[in-house]
């Protein structure tokens, strides 16, 4: 099965500074590949996805990702943290081989907690 | 506006006792989903339906139910055969393959419960 691997339960950055949170993923296929965003008691909102048809995606909120394949990454980055991006942001991507359908559902990574200090 | 809405927000429960986790949906999708949500672990698939009337497992469906007999419907029973009920759950919901090819889900904004 396709799986994906944060690295980094919890991460620390300083208001201003770039956010680099890490998502590798395993996978046979091209994968098509997801980043959310999770405030406090509340559901999961799509930053991006990739697709294969670019490689750096961007996404909302100031937030893009590049997906390499010789890696098998797919890290989100922003240039400049904001208060308000302290969230706990999740990797996801598409089980195309467990599920053969066109609605396929995602698996998560055990997803990483941003903190923005001021 | 378009969404999907969970209820109850927050449910307490006595050990031994069933409870139905309500998940509606106005997007007109084909597809739906639950998650449970435990810190630290992410989000781990029940069950999931593509249409009305079918539905699959997904990877910790037992000690759970679901039931889909209307497109816009999928509640989920806790049975008192789940040995650690308390989580958080999310529905959500999806339209299928769009053109680029990718399945997006929408959340709702999930429901804790919390067995006493």
């Amino acid at each position: 099965a396709q799986s994906v691997t944060q690295l980094g339960s919890h991460v620390s950055v300083s208001e201003g500074a770039l956010v680099l949170l890490r998502c590798n993923y395993s996978s046979s296929v091209p994968p098509y590949l997801f980043w959310y965003v999770q405030y406090p008691n509340q559901g999961l909102q799509l930053l991006l996805k990739y697709t294969s048809a670019a490689t750096l995606v961007k996404g909302i909120n100031g937030f893009e990702a590049e997906f390499k394949k010789s890696e098998t990454s797919f890290h989100l980055t922003k240039p400049s943290a904001h208060m308000s991006d302290a969230a706990e942001y999740f990797c996801a991507v598409s089980d195309h081989r467990r599920w053969n359908s066109g609605n396929t559902p995602l698996v998560f990574g055990k997803g990483t907690r941003l903190s923005v200090i001021a | 506006d378009g969404g999907i809405t969970q209820s109850p927000k927050y449910l307490f429960r006595k050990e031994g006792q069933n409870v139905t986790l309500s998940c509606e949906q106005n997007l007109n999708h084909d597809a739906m989903y639950w998650y449970r949500q435990d810190p630290g672990q992410g989000l781990r698939l029940i069950y999931y339906s593509q249409i009305v009337n079918d539905f699959q497992k997904g990877d910790i469906a037992e000690g759970y139910s679901v039931s889909r007999e209307k497109k816009e419907s999928f509640p989920l029973t806790v049975t008192s055969a789940q040995k650690n009920p308390t989580a958080f759950y999310l529905c959500a919901s999806s339209t299928g393959q769009s053109s680029s090819g990718a399945n997006v889900l929408t959340f709702g904004a999930g429901s804790r419960l919390t067995v006493l």
